[in-house]
């Protein structure tokens, strides 16, 4: 059983469209982190979100914090095929756990 | 300040014999985890190391698998008798001691493709 379950485990678009992620548990987390990672390469950490119903913005990428710490949107604004790559949302307890990931296609 | 080292980053390893991979934590970092991920899967948990002490291991197979972060030097990550299914791809991450023990981040290397034959 997954702790932090993602949705959807796949997504193509097109180029220019916009898209949303998910990432949500029945568990409290003190933080939670976005990473993205590439084919060969290991993840790299974008966000951290700290307190309930933050916001954070970076560039076209929008992440959110869910009020009861529990659950976490990534909302991308005109994606570019420069985005593609597998997101990763992972959560602190007493250890650091991954979701499964989002895979995401952006064509050109 | 060097990022998170794995060596090797390619590891091909006959059935039966050992594999040990390497990790070498950012600068200031106490705190290792070690992660396993098969293709176009997200990262399941091993193991949380902390400079001589093993502070979560649910996530390791309860045989041939063991990790150790010693005093001095990086982690290792050694499987013993490796078999098929071992083959993954293995990534370390480090964070530094926390504040409150919660929010601190974690950096990961490049990681090691083990490969058995």
């Amino acid at each position: 059983t997954q702790l932090l379950e993602q949705s959807p485990q796949f997504l193509s678009i097109q180029e220019g469209e916009n898209l949303t992620v998910y990432c949500n548990s029945s568990s409290v987390f003190s933080s939670l982190q976005w990473y993205r990672q590439e084919p060969g390469e290991g993840p790299v950490l974008l966000v951290t979100v700290v307190t309930g119903g933050e916001v954070k913005k970076l560039k076209r990428l929008t992440f959110q914090f869910g009020d009861a710490r529990k659950d976490s949107s990534l909302h991308i604004t005109a994606a570019q095929p420069g985005d593609t790559g597998l997101y990763l949302c992972a959560g602190r307890i007493n250890k650091l756990v991954f979701g499964a990931g989002t895979i995401l296609r952006v064509k050109s | 300040n060097a990022g998170v080292m794995q060596n090797p980053r390619h590891l091909v390893r006959r059935r039966g014999q050992e594999a040990r991979l390497r990790c070498s934590p950012m600068k200031g970092h106490s705190h290792v985890y070690w992660y396993r991920q098969l293709p176009e899967e997200g990262l399941k948990f091993m193991v949380y190391l902390q400079k001589e002490n093993i502070i979560d291991e649910s996530g390791m197979p309860k045989e041939r698998f063991s990790a150790e972060f010693p005093k001095e030097g990086p982690s290792i990550l050694r499987i013993q008798q490796v078999v098929r299914g071992d083959s993954a791809a293995y990534f370390c991450a480090s964070s530094p001691p926390g504040r409150g023990g919660m929010n601190t981040e974690a950096f990961f290397g490049q990681g090691t493709r083990l490969t058995v034959v």
